[in-house]
């Protein structure tokens, strides 16, 4: 069975400073997904980043990057210039593809909680 | 384009009685979601739709939970009778199974209170 842990359950970080939160996972598998969401207090979980398996160059998303290490089975989340917007829950996530399908079950890791500090 | 949209938003019952969850999810979507979601943690499948057919249901408890998605648009989700432990935010995701990876859009939520 996949599993993904969280280590850091709260995180804290400077505006303008960069903050990173670190992910591990464990499969059998060689070919899935990995995603960080965040979760306001609204609820709203969000995607913020993907990373397939398959491709060795990492994920960015303007102030978000990711460093996929695929042997070490770890996916960390970058965050530059942190803003007051980025208060939240972050949650890593796992997808293993269903079986001759284009999508698959999302199994997420604990969640840290991220305050930007003014 | 609307997201996914759920309610009610709250729901505060009394042990035992029935409760039900409604999830529309963003048009042309074929795929739905019903994720469970315990406080500080992570959401958990509870069960996954590809159209009108319930493809995953291994995590839903079948004793007292069901749901249904007639017509392959909305879903309801429902417990009967509720128990204490099923607090928590019941949250409803749709995605277009037309790329590999592809993104979930999550609702806002149902918090379930039981008291």
């Amino acid at each position: 069975a996949q599993t993904v842990t969280q280590s850091q359950p709260e995180m804290s970080v400077q505006e303008a400073e960069t903050v990173t939160l670190s992910c591990t996972y464990d499969t059998s598998e060689s070919n899935y997904y990995l995603f960080w969401y965040k979760q306001p207090p609204s609820r709203q979980m969000i995607l913020v980043i993907r990373q397939e398996a398959y491709k060795q160059q990492n994920a960015t998303e303007n102030r978000f990057s990711v460093n996929f290490q695929k042997a070490a089975k770890s996916f960390s989340l970058k965050i530059s210039d942190s803003q007051l917007g980025d208060t939240a829950m972050y949650f890593c996530a796992f997808m293993k593809l269903y079986p001759g399908g284009n999508t698959g079950k999302l199994i997420f890791g604990q969640g840290t909680t991220l305050q930007v500090k003014p | 384009e609307a997201g996914v949209v759920q309610s009610p938003r709250y729901k505060i019952i009394e042990k035992k009685q029935p409760v039900a969850f409604w999830c529309n999810p963003i048009s042309g979507h074929n795929t739905l979601y019903w994720y469970l979601q315990n406080l500080g943690q992570g959401p958990e499948l509870l069960i996954r739709y590809e159209n009108e057919e319930a493809v995953d249901d291994s995590q839903l408890p079948k004793d007292r939970f069901s749901a249904e998605r007639l017509k392959g648009v909305d879903s309801t989700l429902k417990i009967q009778p509720a128990e204490l432990g099923d607090s928590a935010v019941y949250l409803c995701a749709s995605s277009f199974d037309g790329y590999r990876g592809n993104e979930q859009f999550f609702g806002p939520g149902t918090r379930l209170t039981v008291l």
